[in-house]
Protein backbone atom coordinates (compact mmCIF):
# COMPACT_ATOMS: atom_id res chain seq x y z
CA UNK A 1 0.00 0.00 0.00
CA UNK A 2 1.01 3.71 0.08
CA UNK A 3 3.27 4.78 2.30
CA UNK A 4 4.13 8.49 2.81
CA UNK A 5 7.37 9.88 4.49
CA UNK A 6 7.38 13.48 5.67
CA UNK A 7 10.89 15.75 6.63
CA UNK A 8 12.02 17.18 8.61
CA UNK A 9 9.63 16.53 11.70
CA UNK A 10 10.71 19.52 13.32
CA UNK A 11 11.90 22.95 11.78
CA UNK A 12 12.56 26.54 13.45
CA UNK A 13 13.37 29.60 11.46
CA UNK A 14 13.06 33.19 11.69
CA UNK A 15 10.53 35.10 11.22
CA UNK A 16 10.55 36.27 7.20
CA UNK A 17 12.66 33.38 6.34
CA UNK A 18 11.32 30.67 4.08
CA UNK A 19 10.32 26.98 5.41
CA UNK A 20 10.18 24.12 3.41
CA UNK A 21 8.75 20.45 4.02
CA UNK A 22 9.11 17.87 1.73
CA UNK A 23 7.41 14.45 1.49
CA UNK A 24 8.18 11.10 -0.44
CA UNK A 25 4.99 8.76 -1.60
CA UNK A 26 5.67 5.09 -3.18
CA UNK A 27 2.59 5.09 -5.11
CA UNK A 28 3.31 5.79 -8.32
CA UNK A 29 -0.96 5.83 -8.90
CA UNK A 30 -1.46 8.26 -6.30
CA UNK A 31 -3.32 11.55 -7.70
CA UNK A 32 -4.03 14.03 -5.39
CA UNK A 33 -1.66 15.48 -2.40
CA UNK A 34 -3.43 17.76 -0.06
CA UNK A 35 -1.26 19.92 2.95
CA UNK A 36 -2.82 19.99 6.24
CA UNK A 37 -1.91 22.71 9.10
CA UNK A 38 -2.71 21.70 12.84
CA UNK A 39 -2.72 24.52 15.06
CA UNK A 40 -1.93 23.24 18.80
CA UNK A 41 -5.26 22.05 20.03
CA UNK A 42 -6.81 22.74 16.52
CA UNK A 43 -8.28 20.96 14.22
CA UNK A 44 -6.63 20.20 10.81
CA UNK A 45 -7.39 22.70 8.04
CA UNK A 46 -6.78 22.38 4.31
CA UNK A 47 -4.21 24.53 2.91
CA UNK A 48 -3.06 24.04 -0.17
CA UNK A 49 -3.61 20.52 -2.61
CA UNK A 50 -2.01 19.63 -6.05
CA UNK A 51 -3.17 16.65 -8.21
CA UNK A 52 -1.25 14.70 -10.06
CA UNK A 53 -1.61 16.66 -13.63
CA UNK A 54 0.26 19.44 -12.64
CA UNK A 55 3.80 20.37 -11.49
CA UNK A 56 3.03 23.62 -9.21
CA UNK A 57 0.85 25.62 -7.59
CA UNK A 58 1.01 28.54 -5.48
CA UNK A 59 -1.38 30.19 -3.20
CA UNK A 60 -0.29 33.98 -1.49
CA UNK A 61 2.62 32.99 0.60
CA UNK A 62 2.45 29.33 -0.35
CA UNK A 63 3.34 27.05 -3.10
CA UNK A 64 3.59 23.38 -3.67
CA UNK A 65 5.49 21.54 -5.93
CA UNK A 66 5.16 17.77 -7.37
CA UNK A 67 7.79 15.79 -9.35
CA UNK A 68 5.87 12.80 -10.67
CA UNK A 69 8.98 11.16 -11.85
CA UNK A 70 10.37 11.16 -8.35
CA UNK A 71 7.68 10.47 -6.32
CA UNK A 72 7.73 13.68 -3.97
CA UNK A 73 6.10 16.61 -3.27
CA UNK A 74 6.96 19.71 -1.54
CA UNK A 75 5.51 22.77 0.71
CA UNK A 76 7.25 26.08 0.33
CA UNK A 77 6.47 29.01 2.72
CA UNK A 78 7.72 32.53 1.91
CA UNK A 79 8.06 35.43 4.49
CA UNK A 80 7.13 32.77 7.56
CA UNK A 81 5.25 34.36 10.09
CA UNK A 82 5.04 33.34 13.98
CA UNK A 83 0.94 32.64 13.14
CA UNK A 84 2.43 30.02 10.60
CA UNK A 85 3.60 27.84 13.63
CA UNK A 86 2.12 24.53 13.66
CA UNK A 87 2.13 21.29 12.77
CA UNK A 88 1.65 20.36 8.67
CA UNK A 89 1.21 17.44 7.00
CA UNK A 90 1.28 15.71 3.66
CA UNK A 91 -0.92 13.25 2.58
CA UNK A 92 -1.40 11.18 -0.64
CA UNK A 93 -4.57 9.82 -2.13
CA UNK A 94 -3.68 5.85 -3.83
CA UNK A 95 -5.94 5.60 -6.51
CA UNK A 96 -6.88 2.21 -5.39
CA UNK A 97 -8.32 3.27 -2.03
CA UNK A 98 -10.98 6.03 -2.81
CA UNK A 99 -11.54 8.09 0.38
CA UNK A 100 -8.16 7.28 1.99
CA UNK A 101 -5.56 9.73 2.49
CA UNK A 102 -2.38 8.62 3.81
CA UNK A 103 -0.95 11.22 5.85
CA UNK A 104 2.94 12.09 6.44
CA UNK A 105 3.91 12.05 9.58
CA UNK A 106 4.08 15.55 10.58
CA UNK A 107 6.36 18.22 10.67
CA UNK A 108 6.48 21.31 13.92
CA UNK A 109 6.95 24.32 12.06
CA UNK A 110 8.16 27.25 14.36
CA UNK A 111 8.93 30.76 13.32
CA UNK A 112 10.76 32.57 15.80
CA UNK A 113 9.35 36.28 16.08
CA UNK B 1 -22.50 26.39 6.98
CA UNK B 2 -19.05 25.12 6.74
CA UNK B 3 -18.63 23.41 9.64
CA UNK B 4 -18.39 19.98 11.34
CA UNK B 5 -19.62 20.16 14.72
CA UNK B 6 -18.56 17.36 16.83
CA UNK B 7 -20.05 16.50 21.05
CA UNK B 8 -18.97 16.07 23.07
CA UNK B 9 -15.33 17.94 23.95
CA UNK B 10 -14.35 15.79 26.38
CA UNK B 11 -15.50 12.17 27.61
CA UNK B 12 -14.28 10.58 30.55
CA UNK B 13 -15.25 7.27 30.77
CA UNK B 14 -14.53 3.73 32.60
CA UNK B 15 -13.14 0.34 30.64
CA UNK B 16 -16.83 -0.95 31.54
CA UNK B 17 -19.06 2.11 30.06
CA UNK B 18 -20.44 3.03 27.07
CA UNK B 19 -20.29 6.03 25.61
CA UNK B 20 -21.36 7.71 22.11
CA UNK B 21 -19.76 10.59 19.69
CA UNK B 22 -21.40 12.56 18.02
CA UNK B 23 -20.84 14.48 14.51
CA UNK B 24 -23.16 16.36 12.00
CA UNK B 25 -22.46 18.60 8.96
CA UNK B 26 -25.00 20.69 6.89
CA UNK B 27 -22.57 21.07 3.94
CA UNK B 28 -24.16 18.26 1.83
CA UNK B 29 -21.43 16.21 1.69
CA UNK B 30 -21.73 12.43 1.27
CA UNK B 31 -18.86 11.34 2.70
CA UNK B 32 -18.21 11.12 6.51
CA UNK B 33 -15.24 9.76 7.94
CA UNK B 34 -13.77 9.09 11.91
CA UNK B 35 -9.94 9.41 12.39
CA UNK B 36 -8.09 8.84 16.12
CA UNK B 37 -5.24 10.95 16.48
CA UNK B 38 -3.07 10.92 19.39
CA UNK B 39 -0.53 13.29 20.84
CA UNK B 40 2.49 14.66 18.20
CA UNK B 41 0.84 11.65 15.51
CA UNK B 42 -0.88 12.11 12.72
CA UNK B 43 -4.49 11.26 12.02
CA UNK B 44 -5.07 7.66 11.57
CA UNK B 45 -8.23 6.92 9.95
CA UNK B 46 -10.47 4.46 11.56
CA UNK B 47 -13.71 4.27 9.22
CA UNK B 48 -15.70 6.17 6.30
CA UNK B 49 -18.86 5.93 4.56
CA UNK B 50 -20.24 6.55 1.58
CA UNK B 51 -23.68 7.99 1.10
CA UNK B 52 -24.10 6.48 4.34
CA UNK B 53 -23.16 3.19 4.00
CA UNK B 54 -19.93 2.01 5.39
CA UNK B 55 -16.78 1.85 3.19
CA UNK B 56 -14.03 1.07 4.93
CA UNK B 57 -13.44 -0.07 8.05
CA UNK B 58 -9.37 0.10 8.90
CA UNK B 59 -9.76 -2.84 10.92
CA UNK B 60 -11.23 -1.34 14.14
CA UNK B 61 -11.66 -3.45 17.02
CA UNK B 62 -15.20 -4.30 17.42
CA UNK B 63 -15.34 -2.10 20.73
CA UNK B 64 -15.92 0.82 18.51
CA UNK B 65 -18.92 0.72 16.23
CA UNK B 66 -19.66 3.46 13.47
CA UNK B 67 -23.57 4.59 12.64
CA UNK B 68 -24.60 6.65 10.31
CA UNK B 69 -28.35 7.57 10.89
CA UNK B 70 -28.23 9.82 7.85
CA UNK B 71 -26.18 11.88 5.24
CA UNK B 72 -25.71 14.33 8.02
CA UNK B 73 -24.92 12.29 11.31
CA UNK B 74 -22.25 10.15 12.19
CA UNK B 75 -21.85 8.40 15.37
CA UNK B 76 -19.13 6.34 17.04
CA UNK B 77 -20.41 4.41 19.77
CA UNK B 78 -17.52 3.30 22.42
CA UNK B 79 -18.03 -0.14 24.52
CA UNK B 80 -15.58 -1.44 26.67
CA UNK B 81 -12.02 0.63 25.67
CA UNK B 82 -9.05 0.13 27.00
CA UNK B 83 -6.43 2.93 28.55
CA UNK B 84 -4.79 3.24 25.00
CA UNK B 85 -8.05 4.15 23.52
CA UNK B 86 -7.27 7.17 24.87
CA UNK B 87 -6.75 9.96 22.22
CA UNK B 88 -8.36 12.68 20.09
CA UNK B 89 -11.28 11.31 18.05
CA UNK B 90 -11.64 13.66 14.77
CA UNK B 91 -14.97 13.55 12.50
CA UNK B 92 -14.24 14.64 8.86
CA UNK B 93 -16.48 15.15 5.74
CA UNK B 94 -15.94 15.79 2.20
CA UNK B 95 -17.96 16.46 -1.35
CA UNK B 96 -16.09 13.74 -3.13
CA UNK B 97 -13.32 10.84 -2.45
CA UNK B 98 -10.49 12.67 -3.20
CA UNK B 99 -11.08 16.64 -2.19
CA UNK B 100 -11.32 18.41 0.72
CA UNK B 101 -11.59 16.95 4.22
CA UNK B 102 -13.36 18.96 6.69
CA UNK B 103 -12.87 18.53 9.86
CA UNK B 104 -14.34 19.15 13.25
CA UNK B 105 -12.62 19.99 16.13
CA UNK B 106 -12.43 16.54 17.86
CA UNK B 107 -13.47 14.70 21.03
CA UNK B 108 -10.87 14.03 23.64
CA UNK B 109 -11.33 10.97 24.95
CA UNK B 110 -9.89 9.34 28.31
CA UNK B 111 -10.04 5.96 28.99
CA UNK B 112 -9.68 5.16 32.91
Amino acid sequence: GENVEQHPSTLSVQEGDSAVIKCTYSDSASNYFPWYKQELGKRPQLIIDIRSNVGEKKDQRIAVTLNKTAKHFSLHITETQPEDSAVYFCAASPMDSSYKLIFGSGTRLLVRP
Amino acid sequence: DTEVTQTPKHLVMGMTNKKSLKCEQHMGHRAMYWYKQKAKKPPELMFVYSYEKLSINESVPSRFSPECPNSSLLNLHLHALQPEDSALYLCASSQGFDGELFFGEGSRLTVL
